[in-house]
């Protein structure tokens, strides 16, 4: 199947700093993408997506950028707090004949520290 | 919001036998319904798509008749894994999208521990 089987990558921040989460997407025809956060042992909790005609995009606490001329995502999360601990994922809606399917992204572990 | 459920939350079996998980939509009804496996450590990897009474669409890689899968209904798709090997222990998700209006919406279910002995 698609998507990566890499290990995670980590970042670890202090509590009430702000978290900057980076991925790559692979398909420039993808139109829809979207960050999750899973906690262990759980399925994937959606955060907030973006629509490919955007470059930005702003939620509570959260803001979503696109750049889609370097393939690029990051989720900014502000005011890191210790339940944001998690690991995040984007993934990017491919089109394809039989319409859209979601791929994720490596992930990206996320560590707060008190 | 939409709720998403699978069957069961883990299950243990020995080697050589099959275990079918399933996946419901509670409160919509999915025209298509997708399931990822994951391993620990790593991300969630696309293993099939299924649209309500047709076939499902494997990607590359994952045997088909390894992983049935079955939508017989709006509200509910089955995994099964035949033949479990422990290489098959996994975590494995579903999803199910809706439409809604131009677009669409997709929900996770909380997904299945499989460990195979």
């Amino acid at each position: 199947g698609e998507s990566v089987g890499l290990h995670l990558p980590t970042l670890s921040v202090q509590e009430g700093d702000n978290s900057i989460i980076n991925c790559a997407y692979s398909n420039s025809a993808s139109d829809y993408f979207i960050w999750y956060k899973q906690e262990s042992g759980k399925g994937p909790q959606f955060i907030i997506d973006i629509r490919s005609n955007m470059d930005k995009r702003q939620g509570q606490r959260v803001t979503v950028l696109l750049n889609k001329t370097v393939k690029h995502l990051s989720l900014q999360i502000a005011a890191t707090q210790p339940g944001d601990s998690a690991v995040y994922f984007c993934a990017e809606n491919v089109i394809y004949n039989q319409g859209g399917k979601l791929i994720f992204g490596q992930g990206t572990e996320l560590s707060v520290k008190p | 919001g939409a709720v998403v459920s699978q069957h069961p939350s883990w299950v243990i079996c020995k080697s050589g036998t099959s275990v079918k998980i399933e996946c419901r939509s509670l409160d919509f009804q999915a025209t298509t319904m997708f399931w990822y496996r994951q391993f620990p450590k790593q991300s969630l990897m696309l293993m099939a798509t299924s649209n309500e009474g047709s076939k499902a669409t494997y990607e590359q890689g994952v045997e088909k008749d390894k992983f049935l899968i079955n939508h017989a209904s709006l509200t509910l798709s089955t995994l099964t894994v035949t033949s479990a090997h422990p290489e098959d222990s996994s975590f494995y998700i579903c999803s199910a999208r809706t439409p809604r209006g131009a677009s669409y919406e997709q929900y996770f279910g909380p997904g299945t521990r499989l460990t195979v002995t």
